[in-house]
């Protein structure tokens, strides 16, 4: 079964602190997504990665895909509270997607 | 101009009871699925369909059915609903990697 660990499930800073929220598996997968989720509100695809190393950049969030394909990181500079969200990394393969549990960000002004 | 859309936002029901839920997607994508998320926040695949094929069917109780009447419609149907059926669900569309989510319906079972 894989699996995607994301890790910290909770994450409470201040404004214009950086942060780094991490996903990890043992499992290849052929992309690596993430996607950000408001209460009420449908997941939003932020970035899909797709090459090992690949690193994308989404104005003040950075995301990395790792060399061998089995884990990811989404860093973000200055944090503001519209940040303040739950960020969701998600694995695919063979057409299905596989998500991790979450991190629940709060950004407090 | 909603991209993915579910009919009903909320749907307070007893046990026992038989429930639908609707899905659109105008995006002109083949691909559809249907997600339940947890009260833990978990997302979890439930089914996926392309061009009205269904391609994936996860460990699911088969009293959930979905329906595609043409690759822009994905209805799920819910037969003898039960307490733990309570969660939120999700539709979802893609043509490649990147999914798009629908507002999601929250389905309470009393």
């Amino acid at each position: 079964t894989q699996l995607l660990e994301q890790s910290p499930q909770f994450l409470s800073i201040q404004e214009g602190e950086n942060l780094t929220v991490y996903c990890n598996s043992s499992s290849v997968f052929s992309s690596l997504q993430w996607y950000r989720q408001e209460p009420g509100e449908g997941p939003v695809l932020l970035v899909t990665v797709v090459t090992g190393g690949e690193v994308k950049k989404l104005k003040r969030l950075t995301f990395q895909f790792g060399d061998a394909r089995k884990d990811s990181s989404l860093h973000i500079t200055a944090a503001q509270p519209g940040d303040t969200g739950l960020y969701l990394c998600a694995g695919g393969s063979q057409g299905n997607l596989i998500f991790g549990k979450g991190t629940k960000l709060s950004v407090k002004p | 101009d909603t991209a993915v859309s579910q009919t009903p936002k909320y749907l307070v029901t007893q046990m026992g009871n038989d429930k639908s839920i609707k899905c659109e997607q105008n995006l002109g994508h083949d691909t559809m699925y249907w997600y339940k998320q947890d009260s833990k926040k978990f997302l979890k695949i439930m089914f996926s369909y392309n061009n009205k094929e269904l391609i994936i069917n996860e460990t699911v109780p088969n009293r959930f059915s979905p329906k595609s009447p043409d690759k822009a419609h994905l209805n799920l149907h819910i037969n003898s609903l039960e307490l733990g059926d309570s969660a939120v669900y999700f539709c979802a569309s893609s043509l490649g990697a990147g999914q798009y989510f629908g507002p999601g319906t929250r389905l309470t079972v009393t």
